[in-house]
């Protein structure tokens, strides 16, 4: 099955601690992003991937670590979360065609993270 | 500055009734997609239909439609025939061409809430 897969699906943990979210994908798309969502602000992009080894900023980028040294694998470090980095988050990959734009993205189901 | 506004927090309709969520976009990119997305309460992300600046045509996927007005920076999204399952967050996104970076940005989103 064709699927963007998040872990964990739920994290609380405290200030400080240094944490990571992975997020792998099976269906060879060269586009990976993470995006948070908080009420009432949609979703904003945190970082994005078009390749292995080529990674950029979105909109929200500080405070946050990503990777891409595979292309199925893309996860996101915190490497010192604080509270204001409680949200709900989204991984999503989308294949690059010649188009580049008409892909649409296919989300992962979301890691609840609570920062105390 | 690429930017997406839905200006519905919340919106209801009548089950069978049609009804238009609205967005309106900025970016300086000729090249860019729209994508609207629905996010039921279970929290997944689910892509609806896609329209690219250069297409000519409405798109149109099944009861959905996006009422593309390139001049007016609009892309709002038409559900027809609307049914309780579409209860849902929507969410209006674009990704910009080269000088955008490919980056994505999405609006704040239109809850809708179907009544029987």
């Amino acid at each position: 099955e064709a699927q963007v897969t998040q872990n964990p699906r739920y994290l609380i943990t405290v200030t400080g601690k240094k944490l990571t979210v992975t997020c792998s994908q099976n269906m060879n798309h060269e586009y990976m992003s993470w995006y948070r969502q908080d009420p009432g602000l949609g979703l904003r992009q945190i970082y994005y991937s078009m390749n292995v080894e080529v990674t950029d900023k979105g909109d929200v980028p500080e405070g946050y670590k990503v990777s891409r040294k595979e292309k199925r694998n893309f996860p996101l470090i915190l490497e010192s979360p604080s509270p204001n980095q409680t949200s709900l988050y989204f991984c999503a990959s989308s294949f690059l065609p010649f188009d580049r734009l008409n892909q649409p993205q296919h989300f992962g189901d979301g890691t609840r993270l609570s920062i105390l | 500055a690429q930017k997406i506004t839905q200006t519905q927090p919340g919106m209801f309709v009548q089950e069978k009734e049609a009804v238009t969520l609205d967005c309106t976009y900025d970016t300086s990119d000729p090249s860019y997609g729209l994508f609207w997305y629905k996010q039921p309460s279970s929290g997944e992300m689910i892509f609806l239909i896609y329209q690219g600046s250069y297409d000519q045509q409405n798109a149109t996927e099944g009861r959905y439609s996006l009422n593309f007005q390139k001049a007016r920076k609009s892309a709002n999204l038409v559900i027809s025939a609307s049914q309780l399952g579409d209860s849902a967050m929507y969410f209006c996104a674009m990704r910009a061409g080269n000088t955008g970076g490919f980056k994505t940005i999405f609006g704040a989103g239109t809850r809708l809430f179907v009544k029987a």
